[in-house]
Protein backbone atom coordinates (compact mmCIF):
# COMPACT_ATOMS: atom_id res chain seq x y z
CA UNK A 1 0.00 0.00 0.00
CA UNK A 2 1.82 3.39 -1.22
CA UNK A 3 -0.08 5.78 1.39
CA UNK A 4 -1.91 8.96 0.01
CA UNK A 5 0.31 10.37 -2.78
CA UNK A 6 1.26 13.78 -3.37
CA UNK A 7 2.49 16.24 -5.41
CA UNK A 8 4.95 18.20 -6.12
CA UNK A 9 6.11 17.88 -2.66
CA UNK A 10 7.88 21.65 -3.08
CA UNK A 11 6.20 24.54 -4.55
CA UNK A 12 7.84 28.26 -5.22
CA UNK A 13 5.80 30.01 -7.49
CA UNK A 14 5.52 34.10 -7.41
CA UNK A 15 2.48 36.09 -6.37
CA UNK A 16 -0.44 36.12 -8.67
CA UNK A 17 0.44 32.64 -10.55
CA UNK A 18 -1.82 29.75 -10.43
CA UNK A 19 -1.09 26.76 -8.13
CA UNK A 20 -2.36 23.41 -8.62
CA UNK A 21 -1.62 20.48 -6.09
CA UNK A 22 -2.41 17.21 -6.28
CA UNK A 23 -3.24 13.97 -4.16
CA UNK A 24 -3.92 10.31 -4.79
CA UNK A 25 -6.07 8.55 -2.28
CA UNK A 26 -5.63 5.46 -0.75
CA UNK A 27 -7.44 3.00 -3.20
CA UNK A 28 -10.64 1.79 -1.57
CA UNK A 29 -11.08 5.13 0.56
CA UNK A 30 -14.13 6.88 -0.24
CA UNK A 31 -13.35 10.37 1.90
CA UNK A 32 -10.54 12.84 0.53
CA UNK A 33 -9.64 15.71 2.94
CA UNK A 34 -7.35 19.05 1.98
CA UNK A 35 -5.59 20.04 5.15
CA UNK A 36 -3.24 23.59 5.69
CA UNK A 37 -0.81 23.71 8.23
CA UNK A 38 0.71 26.75 9.35
CA UNK A 39 2.97 27.79 12.47
CA UNK A 40 0.24 30.26 13.59
CA UNK A 41 -3.14 28.73 13.05
CA UNK A 42 -1.70 24.84 12.63
CA UNK A 43 -3.49 22.64 10.90
CA UNK A 44 -6.83 23.33 9.09
CA UNK A 45 -9.78 21.57 6.98
CA UNK A 46 -9.96 23.07 4.08
CA UNK A 47 -12.62 21.01 2.44
CA UNK A 48 -14.02 17.39 2.94
CA UNK A 49 -15.20 14.77 -0.04
CA UNK A 50 -17.31 11.76 0.61
CA UNK A 51 -17.53 9.68 -2.70
CA UNK A 52 -16.59 12.48 -4.80
CA UNK A 53 -18.88 15.27 -3.81
CA UNK A 54 -17.32 17.90 -2.27
CA UNK A 55 -19.87 17.73 1.16
CA UNK A 56 -18.12 20.75 3.52
CA UNK A 57 -15.80 23.53 1.91
CA UNK A 58 -16.71 25.78 4.78
CA UNK A 59 -12.82 25.34 5.47
CA UNK A 60 -11.98 27.20 2.05
CA UNK A 61 -10.52 30.42 2.81
CA UNK A 62 -11.69 32.55 -0.30
CA UNK A 63 -12.75 32.32 -3.90
CA UNK A 64 -9.29 31.57 -4.95
CA UNK A 65 -9.16 28.20 -4.06
CA UNK A 66 -11.01 25.46 -5.29
CA UNK A 67 -10.85 22.09 -5.04
CA UNK A 68 -11.97 18.96 -7.63
CA UNK A 69 -12.39 15.18 -7.56
CA UNK A 70 -13.12 14.16 -10.96
CA UNK A 71 -12.98 10.53 -9.97
CA UNK A 72 -11.98 8.22 -6.73
CA UNK A 73 -8.32 8.15 -7.39
CA UNK A 74 -7.70 11.37 -7.72
CA UNK A 75 -7.94 14.76 -6.52
CA UNK A 76 -6.64 18.51 -7.25
CA UNK A 77 -6.57 21.88 -4.73
CA UNK A 78 -6.00 25.22 -7.08
CA UNK A 79 -5.36 28.60 -6.19
CA UNK A 80 -5.33 31.24 -8.38
CA UNK A 81 -4.12 33.76 -7.94
CA UNK A 82 -1.58 32.80 -5.08
CA UNK A 83 -0.40 35.27 -2.44
CA UNK A 84 2.05 35.33 -0.09
CA UNK A 85 -0.01 34.69 2.78
CA UNK A 86 -1.10 31.34 0.81
CA UNK A 87 2.27 29.93 1.92
CA UNK A 88 1.99 26.60 4.15
CA UNK A 89 2.03 23.06 3.58
CA UNK A 90 -0.77 21.35 2.66
CA UNK A 91 -1.61 18.01 3.05
CA UNK A 92 -4.01 15.67 1.97
CA UNK A 93 -5.65 12.96 3.76
CA UNK A 94 -8.29 10.01 3.41
CA UNK A 95 -10.22 7.73 5.56
CA UNK A 96 -12.45 4.62 4.38
CA UNK A 97 -15.80 6.55 6.61
CA UNK A 98 -17.96 4.35 8.95
CA UNK A 99 -21.13 5.12 10.56
CA UNK A 100 -18.77 5.53 13.89
CA UNK A 101 -15.98 7.48 12.65
CA UNK A 102 -13.34 6.94 10.43
CA UNK A 103 -9.62 7.25 10.79
CA UNK A 104 -7.74 9.36 8.33
CA UNK A 105 -4.77 8.87 6.82
CA UNK A 106 -2.51 11.77 5.52
CA UNK A 107 0.02 12.25 2.90
CA UNK A 108 3.36 13.57 2.54
CA UNK A 109 2.18 17.14 2.06
CA UNK A 110 3.12 19.91 -0.64
CA UNK A 111 4.95 23.20 1.05
CA UNK A 112 3.94 26.10 -0.88
CA UNK A 113 6.15 28.90 -1.34
CA UNK A 114 4.45 32.24 -3.08
CA UNK A 115 7.07 34.86 -3.25
CA UNK B 1 -17.30 25.11 19.21
CA UNK B 2 -14.33 22.36 20.23
CA UNK B 3 -11.29 23.65 21.50
CA UNK B 4 -8.43 21.23 21.82
CA UNK B 5 -5.48 21.41 24.13
CA UNK B 6 -2.28 19.58 24.53
CA UNK B 7 0.02 19.88 27.74
CA UNK B 8 3.13 19.93 27.82
CA UNK B 9 3.86 21.73 24.60
CA UNK B 10 7.37 20.47 24.73
CA UNK B 11 8.92 17.57 26.39
CA UNK B 12 12.95 16.73 27.02
CA UNK B 13 13.44 13.20 28.06
CA UNK B 14 16.02 10.48 28.58
CA UNK B 15 16.10 7.26 26.72
CA UNK B 16 13.98 4.32 28.79
CA UNK B 17 11.65 6.28 30.44
CA UNK B 18 8.10 6.47 30.79
CA UNK B 19 5.85 9.20 29.45
CA UNK B 20 2.25 10.56 29.25
CA UNK B 21 1.40 12.98 26.57
CA UNK B 22 -2.31 15.00 27.67
CA UNK B 23 -4.65 15.90 25.46
CA UNK B 24 -8.79 17.70 26.55
CA UNK B 25 -11.44 18.60 24.18
CA UNK B 26 -14.45 21.12 25.09
CA UNK B 27 -16.82 19.02 23.17
CA UNK B 28 -17.50 15.24 25.04
CA UNK B 29 -19.80 14.37 22.06
CA UNK B 30 -17.33 12.49 20.08
CA UNK B 31 -17.46 9.75 17.63
CA UNK B 32 -13.18 9.18 18.10
CA UNK B 33 -10.55 10.64 19.15
CA UNK B 34 -7.27 10.17 16.82
CA UNK B 35 -3.51 10.15 18.03
CA UNK B 36 -0.61 11.41 15.28
CA UNK B 37 2.87 11.96 15.36
CA UNK B 38 4.87 14.06 12.87
CA UNK B 39 8.55 14.27 12.26
CA UNK B 40 9.62 17.35 11.26
CA UNK B 41 9.18 18.52 7.54
CA UNK B 42 6.88 15.68 7.17
CA UNK B 43 2.99 14.62 7.35
CA UNK B 44 1.12 12.98 9.99
CA UNK B 45 1.45 9.25 11.02
CA UNK B 46 -1.61 7.86 12.34
CA UNK B 47 -0.94 6.35 15.84
CA UNK B 48 -3.91 4.82 17.61
CA UNK B 49 -7.52 5.92 16.75
CA UNK B 50 -10.03 4.96 19.98
CA UNK B 51 -13.85 5.23 19.25
CA UNK B 52 -16.04 7.50 21.71
CA UNK B 53 -17.63 3.21 23.25
CA UNK B 54 -13.92 2.17 24.04
CA UNK B 55 -11.27 3.73 26.80
CA UNK B 56 -8.41 2.73 25.37
CA UNK B 57 -6.21 1.37 22.59
CA UNK B 58 -2.92 -0.27 22.46
CA UNK B 59 -0.15 -0.06 19.83
CA UNK B 60 3.31 -2.11 20.77
CA UNK B 61 4.98 0.54 23.40
CA UNK B 62 1.41 3.10 22.81
CA UNK B 63 -1.42 2.92 25.09
CA UNK B 64 -3.61 5.94 24.52
CA UNK B 65 -6.80 6.19 27.29
CA UNK B 66 -10.26 8.21 26.75
CA UNK B 67 -12.33 9.41 29.46
CA UNK B 68 -14.86 10.92 27.10
CA UNK B 69 -17.15 12.45 30.09
CA UNK B 70 -14.81 14.59 31.79
CA UNK B 71 -12.94 15.40 28.13
CA UNK B 72 -9.81 14.22 28.25
CA UNK B 73 -7.02 11.34 26.68
CA UNK B 74 -3.81 10.13 27.32
CA UNK B 75 -1.10 9.32 25.02
CA UNK B 76 1.63 6.87 27.30
CA UNK B 77 4.79 5.95 25.70
CA UNK B 78 6.88 2.75 27.57
CA UNK B 79 10.40 2.47 27.28
CA UNK B 80 11.09 6.11 25.06
CA UNK B 81 13.29 5.77 22.55
CA UNK B 82 15.42 8.18 20.50
CA UNK B 83 13.66 7.49 17.38
CA UNK B 84 10.27 8.39 19.29
CA UNK B 85 11.18 12.38 19.15
CA UNK B 86 8.48 13.97 17.06
CA UNK B 87 5.61 15.98 17.36
CA UNK B 88 2.95 13.88 18.80
CA UNK B 89 -0.86 15.46 17.69
CA UNK B 90 -4.51 14.70 19.37
CA UNK B 91 -7.53 15.16 17.19
CA UNK B 92 -11.22 14.78 17.45
CA UNK B 93 -14.12 15.50 15.35
CA UNK B 94 -15.92 18.56 15.97
CA UNK B 95 -18.62 16.98 17.90
CA UNK B 96 -22.23 17.62 17.53
CA UNK B 97 -22.60 15.07 14.50
CA UNK B 98 -19.27 15.74 12.93
CA UNK B 99 -17.41 12.23 12.62
CA UNK B 100 -14.89 13.70 9.81
CA UNK B 101 -14.16 17.72 10.63
CA UNK B 102 -11.43 17.15 13.19
CA UNK B 103 -10.29 19.85 15.17
CA UNK B 104 -6.17 19.83 16.30
CA UNK B 105 -4.51 20.60 19.07
CA UNK B 106 -0.89 22.52 18.90
CA UNK B 107 0.83 19.10 19.38
CA UNK B 108 3.51 18.24 21.82
CA UNK B 109 6.95 18.11 20.71
CA UNK B 110 8.87 15.20 22.56
CA UNK B 111 12.73 15.08 22.63
CA UNK B 112 14.12 11.61 23.74
CA UNK B 113 17.99 11.96 24.74
CA UNK B 114 20.15 9.13 23.65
Amino acid sequence: DAGVIQSPRHEVTEMGQEVTLRCKPISGHNSLFWYRQTMMRGLELLIYFNNNVPIDDSGMPEDRFSAKMPNASFSTLKIQPSEPRDSAVYFCASSFELAGGNEQFFGPGTRLTVL
Amino acid sequence: KQEVTQIPAALSVPEGENLVLNCSFTDSAIYNLQWFRQDPGKGLTSLLLIQSSQREQTSGRLNASLDKSSGRSTLYIAASQPGDSATYLCAVPNGRGSNYKLTFGKGTLLTVNP
